[in-house]
């Protein structure tokens, strides 16, 4: 079975462009997550979505981050302009939750996206 | 916020020596899962705690959940050059993950031959 896939591996732009990641999740994962991971930390949640909704976005910084999941599968991550500060990993996680029980399985992670912002 | 305090932050060790890294929040979750992540790739679970004074073992890992949810440990005995890497806790409040975790800054490891 094919894990989370993110895309591209890397990515160096330079201050005030944009830049855009994406996201498969594993087949039948309907809730996906966006994570930004900076250098010698923990994962802090950026955004969260079940089947094409965003649920908890209150850590997206709204003003240069967006986000879409149309369909419900795989998603895209925006930041523009990109500052220097934005320079992070930034990875994408996946779960089936079972809304009738109101659980959520196991999230798995995909590689992340290592940007650089110079 | 729900905080994650793990400790120690780093820790060098010789192979074959024993350690045990912990995870603590004056916060409840409903469950606890710990991830191991090596440079340039995600997180990867190892395994998920649920009630409060679980143990899990994992071949030479053994997972702890305390009793009033707050805290775990991972122990692992007799460590091995392969067990090198960064170590991640992390929580969810509600139903197992739906809602997002919140995970402590990780424990990086290093086991020397």
């Amino acid at each position: 079975e094919a894990g989370v896939v993110q895309s591209p591996r890397y990515k160096i732009i330079e201050k005030k462009q944009p830049v855009a990641f994406w996201c498969n999740p594993i087949s039948g994962h309907n809730t996906l997550y966006w994570y930004l991971q900076n250098l010698g930390q923990g994962p802090e949640l950026l955004i969260r979505y079940e089947n094409e909704e965003a649920v908890d976005d209150s850590q997206l910084p709204k003003d240069r981050f967006s986000a879409e999941r149309l369909k419900g599968v795989d998603s895209t991550l925006k930041i523009q302009p990109a500052e220097l500060g934005d320079s992070a990993v930034y990875l994408c996680a996946s779960s089936y939750t079972s809304w009738g029980s109101k659980s959520s399985y196991e999230q798995y992670f995909g590689p992340g996206t290592r940007l650089t912002v110079t | 916020t729900q905080l994650l305090e793990q400790s120690p932050q780093f820790l060098s060790i010789q192979e074959g020596e024993n350690l045990t890294v912990y995870c603590n929040s004056s916060s409840v979750f409903s469950s606890l899962q710990w991830y191991r992540q090596e440079p340039g790739e995600g997180p990867v679970l190892l395994v998920t705690v649920v009630t409060g004074g679980e143990v899990k073992k994992l071949k030479r890992l053994t997972f702890q959940f305390g009793d009033a949810r707050k805290d775990s440990s991972l122990h692992i005995t007799a460590a091995q050059t392969g067990d090198t890497g960064l170590y991640l806790c992390a929580g969810a409040q509600y139903g197992g993950g739906a809602d997002g975790l919140t995970f402590g800054k990780g424990t990086h490891l290093i086991i020397q031959p």
